[in-house]
């Protein structure tokens, strides 16, 4: 089942401007994390976020987190060619059987030079 | 450091074979353990989940199945492939079940 849906699908920047990635998920989370997938390779975990944050960076990326809004953003900054991937919400929401990471249908960036 | 393998990498499959995918953890115990199936241009599926050997939990009912039979080995299995099964299957590991994942590089199943 999907929980996290990434919006917009896909997003075309110049080199040099700020990408801004949404993600809205439905239920009570435990957290929630960005990942990046290059295209045909498995993801790469970018930042966490916890429920009870409300704003996190690391390097040239910025996420925030609104749980009355059930929302994350990912701010990518000063984009790069080389930030051209796929972007992944994943939310580690409680279930009949436990936690499990769910994730959202990505965000396609294209940066062009 | 830990690592993950996971192969083959491509795979063509006539439609009505068996599968068998391997996934591999170095260098961490007791793992949880996660299979997911990515279509085409879209999300994730969470296919299967494991915290310990010999416990699987399946997330969508299909003809797929999963193995642990060790604690660091994750088996995806089907008895006959259908079309519909064809995907880029990605494995991943994580030390807790809400904790950041680590994937392995993906299996790119096509079923023909």
């Amino acid at each position: 089942s999907q929980q996290g849906e990434e919006d917009p699908q896909a997003l075309s920047i110049q080199e040099g401007e700020n990408a801004t990635m949404n993600c809205s998920y439905k239920t009570s989370i435990n957290n929630l994390q960005w990942y990046r997938q290059n295209s045909g390779r498995g993801l790469v975990h970018l930042i966490l976020i916890r429920s009870n944050e409300r704003e996190k960076h690391s390097g040239r990326l910025r996420v925030t987190l609104d749980t009355s809004k059930k929302s994350s953003s990912l701010l990518i900054t000063a984009s790069r060619a080389a930030d051209t991937a796929s972007y992944f919400c994943a939310t580690a929401a409680f279930n009949q059987a436990g936690t499990a990471l769910i994730f959202g249908k990505g965000t396609t960036l294209s940066v062009s030079s | 450091s830990q690592t993950i393998h996971q192969w083959p990498a491509t795979l063509v499959q006539p439609v009505g074979s068996p599968l068998s995918l391997e996934c591999t953890v170095e260098g961490t115990s007791n793992p949880n353990l996660y299979w997911y199936r990515q279509a085409a241009g879209r999300g994730l599926q969470l296919l299967f989940y494991s915290v310990g050997i010999g416990q699987i939990s399946s997330e969508v009912p299909q003809n797929l199945s999963a193995s642990r039979p060790q604690d660091r080995q994750f088996i995806l299995s089907s008895k006959k492939l259908l079309l519909s099964d064809s995907g880029f299957y990605l494995c991943a590991w994580s030390v807790l079940r809400a904790s950041e994942a680590f994937f392995g590089q993906g299996t790119r199943l096509t079923v023909v």
